[in-house]
């Protein structure tokens, strides 16, 4: 167990609707990283936040946002969902940022949308 | 051209053997340079990070790294049925954040 949390684990949805995964980082870490997973994709990186603020962005379109909250627990909202958006998505915490400090995974939110 | 490039596989190797995993990178700022290892259903994680060329060793687990060749590995000595996973390789650059970017992944099946 990594002691990064990821809620729910699976969800199906239809085209068109708005989700939103939530992530609770392990105990101490300050930085959460979100990543799409997809078979031909592999692993894309979304955002980072680092302590509340957004530190750095990746592939992330702009359907899609982020938020950390003051108890360090992130969320990741995904709207207007299309067919293309069924992934797994995971969040990974690590204590730092800007070092090669280990990053532990959760165990991801499997999205399918139909 | 992607960034890092990953040889899929899948990949399976009898019990015993020694397994080599490998990734190409077209970046010449990477400088830390990781292996994931991803079980089905699972998330990913670390199992051994390096930083700039060398070699590092931990246990049956060896990582090398080749700048000049951009190209990096991961040997597995005695493989066991428990090391049967995806392994992912994933590299960075350095100074502030800088993003993760990882390879898609090589599927290794280890049969007793």
């Amino acid at each position: 167990d990594s002691g990064v949390t990821q809620t729910p684990k699976h969800l199906i949805t239809a085209t068109g609707q708005r989700v939103t995964l939530r992530c609770s980082p392990r105990s101490g870490d300050l930085s959460v990283y979100w990543y799409q997973q997809s078979l031909d994709q592999g692993l894309q990186f979304l955002i980072q936040y680092y302590n509340g603020e957004e530190r750095a962005k990746g592939n992330i379109l702009e359907r899609f946002s982020a938020q950390q909250f003051p108890d360090l627990h992130s969320e990741l909202n995904l709207s207007s969902l299309e067919l293309g958006d069924s992934a797994l998505y995971f969040c990974a915490s690590s204590v730092l940022t800007g070092v090669a400090t280990e990053a532990f995974f959760g165990q991801g939110t499997r999205l399918t949308v139909v | 051209q992607k960034e890092v490039e990953q040889d899929p596989g899948p990949l399976s190797v009898p019990e015993g053997a020694i397994v080599s995993l490998n990734c190409t990178y077209s970046n010449s700022a990477f400088q830390y340079f990781m292996w994931y290892r991803q079980y089905s259903r699972k998330g990913p994680e670390l199992l051994m990070y390096t930083y700039s060329s060398g070699n590092k060793e931990d246990g049956r687990f060896t990582a090398q790294v080749d700048k000049s060749s951009k190209y990096i590995s991961l040997f597995i000595r005695d493989s066991q049925p428990s090391d049967s996973a995806t392994y992912l390789c994933a590299m960075r650059q350095t100074g502030g954040y800088q993003k993760v970017t990882f390879g898609t992944g090589t599927k290794l099946q280890v049969i007793p």
